[in-house]
Order: structure tokens, then C-alpha cells, then sequence
């Protein structure tokens, strides 16, 4: 079955702490990856898309890597701001087919 | 530019009832799509459009109607609302089906 699954489901830190959120996928074939940054009471935010060969890409604080042949991903975020507070959420195209939606972390960033 | 708006922002409805979400996008995208957002789910494709006048079903597309007269509108309707209903409806629109989407900031719907 074509699943993504994402872990934690929540997750508090301290401002100016770096967190890890990981994603791990059953989805075949696999097309492409991508997290989403959604604020609550919001729409989700496009932070990065990688295919296949790509390993690991960057966007200002946000680090996602890829591992194809373990089918997991992770997203490091580097010195947290209050404005990360939100739910991260992966998602996973098959090839030549739809997007699959993972349930999101939700990440809480206090003062 | 706007992006993708939704109207309404929220609304409660009493079972039985109908209603329509209206999402507009003003980036000229093709594809268009009607997700449904549940507590501890993912997001789940309801309708999806590939272009104007044409629509297509997703993943739970029971209960909702969809139209797209124009390129640049998407209608979400419930014939007769159900509480399964009440949940939290986005918008997305895209150029390319179904890599790049654009999300609207979503209907709170309840349906009593």
C-alpha cells in the first residue's frame, strides 16, 4: 500500500534549537518528494522538492535529505524562530499518478 | 496578485443542507483540485481539474459536485451536508498536474 508516514507527531523545542522531523515512505514508483510548511489556519507552503537522484537540498534554515534506497527523508530545521511554529508535511508523487499526503508533524517552538 | 483565494472562510451548516465553495486562482494554472483536511489524516483529493470544463474524481469524491465554467474558477458543492462532512477544505492550483500546487488558506466547514 502507498503510505507516508511521519514522525514525531509533535514535537516542542526551544527557540534557537535544531530539530530533525523524518518521513519514511512506501510509495512505488517513486517520482518525486516534497515538504510542506503549513501555518495554522493557513494553506501549505512548498519548501522543497527532490527527485530521485537528488540528496539532499537547502531553503534558508530548512536542510531536506533523501534517502531513495531506505525510502525515507528527513527535514532539519537549524536554529528555530517562533515563526517555524507550525505542521511540516511530506509528501510523496508516484510516477504518473497523484500526490500522497503524509499526516504532518506539528512543531511548537517557545521562547 | 492574489494567489488562491477561498470563500468562504468558515461556515456551519445543519445536516441536510447545500452549499458551494468557491476557490479562485488569478496565476493562469490549468490544473486546479479540491482537497478535504481531517484531524490526524493526510490531505485526500476529492475533485481535480485539468482544464476549464473538464473535471475529474480523486480519492473521496463521494458526496461533492465540482464545476469548472472557467479556467480560473473551481466549485466545490454538497448536495445535502452530512456531519462526515465537517472538516477543513483547500483549494490548490498548479501549471503542471500534479507536482507544482498553490494551496488557497481553506474552508472551516461544520456541519451540525
Amino acid at each position: 500500500k502507498n503510505q507516508v508516514e511521519q514522525s514525531p507527531q509533535s514535537l516542542i523545542i526551544l527557540e534557537g534549537k535544531n530539530c530533525t522531523l523524518q518521513c519514511n515512505y512506501t510509495v512505488s514508483p517513486f517520482s518525486n518528494l516534497r515538504w510542506y510548511k503549513q501555518d495554522t489556519g493557513r494553506g501549505p507552503v512548498s519548501l522543497t522538492i527532490m527527485t530521485f537522484s537528488e540528496n539532499t537540498k537547502s531553503n534558508g534554515r530548512y536542510t531536506a535529505t533523501l534517502d531513495a534506497d531506505t525510502k525515507q527523508s528527513s527535514l532539519h530545521i537549524t536554529a528555530s524562530q517562533l515563526s517555524d511554529s507550525a505542521s511540516y508535511i511530506c509528501v510523496v508523487r508516484r510516477t504518473g499518478d497523484k500526490l500522497i499526503f503524509g499526516t504532518g508533524t506539528r512543531l511548537q517552538v517557545f521562547p | 496578485n492574489a494567489g488562491v483565494t477561498q470563500t468562504p472562510k468558515f461556515r456551519v451548516l445543519k445536516t441536510g443542507q447545500s452549499m458551494t465553495l468557491l476557490c479562485a486562482q488569478d496565476m493562469n494554472h490549468e490544473y486546479m483540485y479540491w482537497y478535504r483536511q481531517d484531524p490526524g489524516m493526510g490531505l485526500r483529493l476529492i475533485h481535480y481539474s485539468v482544464g476549464e470544463g473538464t473535471t475529474a474524481k480523486g480519492e473521496v469524491p463521494d458526496g461533492y459536485n465540482v464545476s469548472r465554467l472557467k479556467k480560473q474558477n473551481f466549485l466545490l458543492g454538497l448536495e445535502s451536508a452530512a456531519p462526515s462532512q465537517t472538516s477543513v477544505y483547500f483549494c490548490a492550483s498548479g501549471p503542471v498536474a500534479p507536482d507544482t500546487q498553490y494551496f488557497g488558506p481553506g474552508t472551516r466547514l461544520t456541519v451540525l
